[in-house]
């Protein structure tokens, strides 16, 4: 079955320690993109990357880090340097442009920091 | 500066009555406009898109959504709820700039299905 895979689905994280969340997408797609959700609000972007070996930040970049040397894998880091972290991440992936292209989701991590 | 305001937070409606979920956009160039569904503790799927074609555009599931410029409106509609219907919506506005930054999100309408 292709489609988008993400790892583990509930994580707990003490404060101070850096965490990452798997992202993988058989789906041959080029772009990849990482969102936060928070309740009552839409997915905000934390950064994308539209080929393999670069990305841009996107609305909420502090406190986050990726990374890009797969097509198939865009695997997200939340730092100790991000204040409030949790919340629910939801990684997705497209064709190609963004603007126009579907996205396609994958099931998401819950990060709880305890 | 784009912006989307989807006009409920929640929704409310019986079973096999008619589904509205609203959506006003705000854009200074031609926008694409998506709805996504997002069931709990899921990731989103896509239910429909416009990108500058039919203004009428049928998706999955039953929906549909027109986009109607005069209005900036793209309003989700289906004719009969069913259970399964119920979920986050979420209405997905992107300019023609291009780039993943170019897409902005509504806050969502949660739909309550009544049986």
């Amino acid at each position: 079955d292709g489609g988008i895979t993400q790892s583990p689905k509930y994580l707990f994280r003490k404060e101070g320690q850096n965490v990452t969340l798997s992202c993988e997408q058989n789906l041959n797609h080029d772009a990849m993109y990482w969102y936060r959700q928070d309740p009552g609000q839409g997915l905000r972007l934390i950064y994308y990357s539209q080929i393999v070996n670069d990305f841009q930040k996107g609305d909420i970049a502090e406190g986050y880090s990726v990374s890009r040397e797969k097509k198939e894998s865009f695997p997200l880091t939340v730092t100790s340097a991000q204040k409030n972290p949790t919340a629910f991440y939801l990684c997705a992936s497209s064709i190609g442009e963004p603007s126009t292209d579907t996205q396609y989701f994958g099931p998401g991590t819950r990060l709880t920091v305890l | 500066a784009q912006s989307v305001t989807q006009l409920d937070s929640h929704v409310s409606v019986s079973e096999g009555t008619p589904v509205l979920l609203r959506c006003n956009y705000s854009s200074s160039y031609s926008p694409s406009l998506f709805w996504y569904v997002q069931h709990p503790n899921k990731g989103l799927q896509l239910l429909l898109k416009y990108t500058s074609a039919a203004t009428l555009v049928k998706g999955i599931n039953g929906f549909e959504a027109e986009f109607k410029k005069s209005e900036t409106s793209f309003h989700l509609t289906k004719p009969s709820a069913h259970m399964s219907d119920a979920a986050e919506y979420f209405c997905v506005v992107s300019d023609s700039r291009g780039g993943a930054d170019g897409l902005t999100f509504g806050k969502g309408t949660h739909l309550i299905i009544q049986p």
